[in-house]
């Protein structure tokens, strides 16, 4: 069965470093996005991405973040200057064109620590 | 906004035995998706049951099965013959009926299957 990739699995920063967390979608998807989850909390949704182009962000997803899809198999999250705050389990997700047809798959995530 | 509310944080049971999570939601789509999600102690999302708004028959998937109570806006999630594999995380979680929204997460219920 399809999977959506995601490294590295666990990463350690340093406050005020740029991480970036990386993610291959299924390849006939469309859609991508990424969700936050800090522990013990709930899935947050961060972005969601189409066609090259961020199509919804939440309130989370400020200046500091960017996302792209730099050679059109890979989908990075970029944080420019990590807080402790951002430390979280970060999801890439992907879909395709229909989710009873292709299903909304998550790939197993990236543990981000921030000290 | 939609929201998404599980009202139960913790819940156990005995193997073998039957568990019924609860979900309610918020909404004024009339058209949309509701999915469980499980997610064990390596914090992986894995799909369990998704349900369409527009099918009034309830979604089965081997032990699991869902009650879709559209007009209540409920949707819970039994579990049959429990198994210890089954202790996770469970997340309720509700997606528009259109290709790019994401997911809306409650904020889940930890099961645990006692032996």
């Amino acid at each position: 069965e399809p999977e959506v990739t995601q490294t590295p699995s666990h990463q350690v920063t340093q406050m005020g470093q740029e991480v970036i967390l990386r993610c291959v979608p299924i390849s006939n998807h469309l859609y991508f996005y990424w969700y936050r989850q800090i522990l013990g909390q709930k899935v947050e949704f961060l972005v969601s991405f189409y066609n090259n182009e961020i199509s919804e962000k939440s309130e989370i997803f400020d200046d500091q973040f960017s996302v792209e899809r730099p050679d059109g198999s890979n989908f990075t999250l970029k944080i420019r200057s990590t807080k402790l705050e951002d430390s979280a389990m970060y999801f890439c997700a992907s879909m395709g064109l229909y989710v009873t047809n292709y299903g909304y798959t998550f790939g197993s995530g990236t543990r981000l620590t921030v000290v | 906004a939609q929201t998404v509310t599980q009202s139960q944080p913790e819940m156990s049971v005995q193997e073998a035995e039957t568990v019924t999570l609860s979900c309610t939601y918020d909404t004024s789509e009339n058209n949309y998706y509701l999915f469980w999600y499980k997610q064990p102690p390596s914090r992986q999302m894995i799909l369990v049951i998704r349900q369409e708004a527009y099918k009034q028959q309830n979604a089965t998937e081997n032990r699991f099965s869902v009650n879709f109570q559209k007009a209540a806006k409920s949707f819970s999630l039994k579990i049959s013959d429990s198994q210890l594999g089954d202790t996770a995380m469970y997340f309720c979680a509700f997606m528009k009926h259109w290709r790019n929204t994401p997911l809306v997460f409650g904020k889940g219920t930890r099961l645990s299957v006692i032996a």
